[in-house]
Parts: structure tokens; sequence; C-alpha cells
């Protein structure tokens, strides 16, 4: 299983852009990339995934370089209501691999007034 | 329904102590997922069903924990003679099948407290 590297915490204040930076050094071809967010109290909600380049939707953009050995999920213009865990997961993306998508400790995001 | 639906919220039983944990998924999604969460780590993987039959508990702790999806729909994770360390947050997930894997969509979990 390809094993993934974030940073334990970050601060932020509102309105200011952040990227969290995860590293999965031994992606393997067929691995997506997914990250999740996480509210206290709540389970999990996924935010994005992508496979390589860049990829985008409402909520946030996903970068994923070339070689795939690290992404990037960038939240623009964050707010108070962002503050959560953040969970980088990198696994097959067919149905019957769900073994492959191992959580590690995540990152938590304290967005400041 | 709208969303994963876990019962009970919150459960305390005792050591040693027989407890079952339910999730109805979202209709219509044939993959169901257990999840268990310690805090502060992440989600720790336990089994996956698609449909009735367990494609994969490789993730189960020990034979204590077992769980059942008769129906294909709604699944209960049991846990046999309940042990302190088995205090978590017990998360229900499901997915439609074809889709991909990543896009699980969790229930809000259910804390078991074993005292």
């Amino acid at each position: 299983l390809a094993k993934t590297t974030q940073p334990i915490s970050m601060d932020s204040y509102e309105g200011q852009e952040v990227n969290i930076t995860c590293s999965h050094n031994n992606i393997a071809t067929n691995d997506y990339i997914t990250w999740y967010q996480q509210f206290p109290s709540q389970g999990p909600r996924f935010i994005i995934q992508g496979y390589k380049t860049k990829v985008t939707n409402e909520v946030a953009s996903l970068f994923i370089p070339a070689d795939r050995k690290s992404s990037t999920l960038s939240l623009p213009r964050v707010s108070l209501s962002d503050t959560a865990v953040y969970y980088c997961l990198v696994g097959l993306s067919r149905s019957g691999s769900a073994r492959q998508l191992t959580f590690g400790s995540g990152t938590q995001l304290t967005v400041l007034p | 329904g709208a969303g994963v639906s876990q019962t009970p919220s919150n459960k305390v039983t005792e050591k040693g102590k027989y407890v079952e944990l339910r999730c109805d998924p979202i209709s219509g999604h044939t993959a169901l997922y257990w999840y268990r969460q310690s805090l502060g780590q992440g989600p720790e993987f336990l089994i996956y069903f698609q449909g009735t039959g367990a494609a994969d508990d490789s993730g189960l702790p020990n034979d204590r924990f077992f769980a059942v999806r008769p129906e294909g729909s709604v699944s209960t994770l049991k846990i046999q003679r309940t042990e302190r360390g088995d205090s978590a947050v017990y998360l229900c997930a499901s997915s439609l099948a074809g889709r991909l894997v990543g896009e699980l969509f969790f229930g809000e979990g259910s804390r078991l407290t074993v005292l």
C-alpha cells in the first residue's frame, strides 16, 4: 500500500489560500489520489480526486506533478468553517479495492480570524 | 435515505458485553465499508461488502469482530466480549458500484465506549 506523509497541522487566516502537500513516493501506476475533509464528530467527506496534472471543482483544486510522488490540495480563500482535518489517500480506483484506501493521520487545518 | 445512517450514535457498555452497530447505506449503493477511528487518528479500514458478501475483511482485528449484510442493504457490525481497547468511533460508508472507490459517503459514526 502506498504510504502518505502530510504535515500534522497548519494554521491560516481567513481569506487566504491554503496549500496542503502530501508525499506518496511509492504510488503505483493505477493509484488515484483522493482528499477527504473531516469535521469533529462527523464522518470524512470526499473533496476531490485526481490522477495527474490538475483537477478543479467547486471547493478545491488538486495539483499533481508529472512524477506523481506528491500532490497539493489547494483551498482558495479559506473561511473559519474550513477548519478541519484533511486526509490524503492513494489507492486503486476500481470497485473492490477499498482495502487500498488507507487514511493516515491527516493534517489539522486551523483557520484564524 | 438522504445519507448514510448509523445507529446508535453513542453506545456505552461494560467490558465483556456484546455490541451491535447498525449501518443503513444510501439507497442504491451496493458497496459498504466499515472503518474504526480512534481519537487523533485517521479511520482504519475494517471490512468491505459488495452486495451481500464480504469482499475484503482483512481489516477486522480479531475473531471477536464480525459483520453481516444479509440483504445487500443494511449492515450490522458485531463485537463480542468487548474490551476497553475497542472504544472508538465506528464509521460506515457506502458508494455506488462502478464509481471511483474514492467517492465514499460516510455516516456520522457510532461512538463506542467500553468501560
